[in-house]
């Protein structure tokens, strides 16, 4: 069972704020989070191992509530390098590095 | 640079003619994967693997193949193609089972 990510899409001016949720059905035990570039391969975001957890890059942040079973990334004064299409992702138990991704939120950031 | 080599970037092919994607990673990591991503229904696993000889299918393992006789390069063999395997392949690596996966450039494969 695929993590479920919302919204599916979102349109932002450059400066606004937009905020990605990502659940699952599923213990959460840690959470991944990538973006992808049309025509490009996805890109590490950050790691979130713990419950509780916030991690930050530049202003790209995600939070990781272990007991609710999400984790939501956060996007403060977005630039027009943001667009693109984000993932979460959780690691399948007992399978090596894999993970199993959302669907995917597609944001577009206009001028 | 550390990085994740697949060829071909592109590649046609018709039904039933043996093809291989070869993946390198100059990263000396144990844990390498196989991923296609289809419009609709994301990314979906295909292989893994954990160290030299060790192998196992992913979610949608069937059609395919994969060896890891070396710990740099972890092809993907499809013995006989088939046009639902027509997708964007993604090889990717990471040093520990909880690390980031470092993903290759894609493979756009189109099988008619």
């Amino acid at each position: 069972q695929q993590p479920v990510q919302s919204p599916q899409a979102v349109i932002l001016r450059e400066g606004e704020d937009a905020v990605i949720n990502c659940s699952s059905s599923k213990a959460l035990y840690s959470v991944h989070w990538y973006r992808q570039k049309h025509g490009e391969a996805p890109v590490f975001l950050m790691i979130l191992l713990k419950g509780g957890e916030q991690k930050g890059h530049d202003k790209i942040s995600a939070s990781f509530n272990e007991k609710k079973q999400q984790s939501s990334l956060y996007l403060t004064a977005s630039q027009l390098s943001y667009s693109g299409t984000y993932f979460c992702a959780s690691p399948v138990p007992s399978a090596g590095n894999m993970l199993t991704f959302g669907g995917g939120t597609r944001l577009m950031v206009k001028p | 640079e550390a990085q994740v080599t697949q060829n071909p970037r592109y590649l046609i092919t018709v039904t039933g003619k043996k093809l291989t994607v070869t993946c390198s990673q100059n990263m000396n990591h144990e844990y390498m994967s196989w991923y296609r991503q289809d419009p609709g229904l994301g990314l979906r696993q295909i292989y893994y693997s954990m160290n030299v000889e060790v192998t196992d299918k992913g979610d949608v393992p069937e059609g395919y193949k994969v060896s890891r006789k070396e710990k740099r390069n972890f092809p993907l063999i499809l013995e006989s193609p088939s046009p639902n395997q027509t997708s964007l392949y993604f090889c990717a690596s990471s040093e520990r089972r909880e690390s980031p996966l470092h993903f290759g450039n894609g493979t756009r494969l189109t099988v008619t």
